[in-house]
């Protein structure tokens, strides 16, 4: 029984470069989560997701960063036009509705 | 906005005793969730426990157990007898009952514990 799982998980891009994040789930649960960790910070909430559908955006940078969590395949969180200061860890959690979550293992990004 | 503290950066105890760890919030809202996550070197963040604002009973998992003091906004881990494997950041976090009690939407973090177990 796989838990939510998040690829890869060490990503190094070139600013200006695009960094593409895709998290699978644990099998069955339809809600998704992203939240991003900075340097000596605890994690920021920015995205949570429904199949084919963004619940709740108001953490999400208003330029650049995209999410999606088709009907098939893994939850995408897409960053256009890396700069340094996107350098962070990213989590996926995951959950079936009003049911606990669980978190992936991160993707630490290094934009250089 | 709410906000969490926690005004321990790292903390340090022998194997086998007991620490605590400190986290104060603040908020105008009368219900709410509170919980306390570790994070093991592997990243992965692990819910060690969790606490509805409106019980007045402190939640207790094994090891590990919470002082909640509503009125103080505040919400300490205590953990009995320390073990290697409690090594970790710990985080302390908030998130507002308007949210359901399931999910993992809208929670806000502190900036972490570390705690070191020494053998």
């Amino acid at each position: 029984n796989a838990g939510v799982m998040q690829n890869p998980r060490h990503l190094v891009r070139r600013r200006g470069q695009e960094a593409r994040l895709r998290c699978s789930p644990v099998k069955g649960h339809s809600h998704v989560y992203w939240y991003r960790q900075l340097p000596e910070e605890g994690l920021k909430f920015m995205v949570y997701l429904q199949k084919e559908n963004i619940i709740d955006e108001s953490g999400m940078p208003k330029e650049r960063f995209s999410a999606e969590f088709p009907k098939e395949g893994p939850s995408i969180l897409r960053i256009q036009q890396v700069v340094r200061g996107d350098s962070a860890a990213y989590f996926c959690a995951s959950s079936p509705p009003d049911s606990e979550a669980f978190f992936g293992q991160g993707t630490r990004l290094t934009v250089v | 906005a709410q906000t969490v503290t926690q005004s321990q950066p790292e903390m340090s105890v022998q194997e086998a005793e007991t620490v605590t760890l400190s986290c104060t919030y603040d908020t105008s809202e009368s219900d709410y969730y509170l919980f306390w996550y570790k994070q093991p070197p592997s990243r992965q963040m692990i819910l060690v426990i969790r606490q509805e604002a409106y019980k007045q009973q402190n939640a207790t998992e094994n090891r590990f157990s919470v002082n909640f003091q509503k009125a103080a906004k505040s919400f300490s881990l205590k953990i009995s007898d320390s073990q290697l494997g409690d090594a970790a950041m710990y985080f302390c976090a908030y998130r507002s009952s308007t949210y359901s009690g399931g999910g993992a939407d809208g929670l806000t973090f502190g900036k972490g514990t570390h705690l070191i177990i020494q053998p």
